[in-house]
């Protein structure tokens, strides 16, 4: 099945700072790559996904980029603010049509920690 | 934040008891998951349904039990046969990912329960 590695499992950076997370992945037929953010205490919530037809995808203050022959994509978070301190889970998952079985398998997460 | 929902929120068992954790949703999404989550472990899938009456186990099964009898709930039995139950547990639903128009879709995630056993 798929593994997903992700680090560093935990990153500090000063406000105004770039944060970057990376994660490789195992099955080469992966195609859907997306990106949670969960605050502490609260629920994971999607804030950025790119599927494998594209080699990065932007949204603001955060881009993904996607290298499939490597096998690994990432999260650039610019300008961060205390607000972006959360962990960070990647995931991957593979569409394989037609009622076949479908699940993401997530990364271990990295507690990013915007300091002021 | 409605649409998907989970109770309880906090749960206490003793060893050796089964619990039920609910997941409802009313977003119309065909698909529902369990995960369970532990500190520096990521989010691990239990079972997950795509269908009513149809359900597949994840990678963490052992120990639980899951139903699909409606659409909109997909409850999750802690049996006492899980060794190591305690666990912050999510409950998350998608539309139906396997349709041709679709190339994964976003999960919208539950609040979560914290099952403590004492």
């Amino acid at each position: 099945g798929e593994n997903v590695e992700q680090h560093p499992s935990t990153l500090s950076v000063q406000e105004g700072d770039s944060a970057v997370i990376k994660c490789t992945y195992s099955d080469s037929a992966s195609n859907y790559f997306p990106w949670y953010k969960q605050e502490l205490g609260k629920r994971p919530q999607l804030i950025i996904d790119i599927r494998s037809n594209v080699g990065e995808k932007k949204d603001q203050r955060i881009a993904v980029t996607l290298n499939k022959t490597a096998k690994h994509f990432s999260l650039h978070i610019t300008e961060t603010q205390p607000e972006d301190s959360a962990v960070y889970f990647c995931a991957a998952s593979r569409y394989a049509g037609g009622g076949s079985n479908y699940k993401l398998t997530f990364g271990k997460g990295t507690l990013l920690t915007v300091n002021p | 934040d409605g649409g998907i929902t989970q109770s309880p929120k906090y749960l206490f068992r003793k060893e050796g008891q089964n619990v039920t954790l609910s997941c409802e949703q009313n977003l119309n999404h065909d698909a529902m998951y369990w995960y369970r989550q532990d500190p520096g472990q990521g989010l691990r899938l239990i079972y997950y349904s795509q269908i009513v009456n149809d359900f597949q186990k994840g990678d963490i099964a052992e120990g639980y039990s899951v139903s699909r009898e409606k659409k909109e709930s997909f409850p999750l039995t802690v049996t006492s046969a899980q060794k190591n139950p305690t666990a912050f547990y999510l409950c998350a639903s998608s539309i139906d990912p396997s349709q041709p128009r679709s190339f994964g879709d976003e999960q919208f995630f539950g609040p979560g329960t914290r099952l403590t056993v004492l």
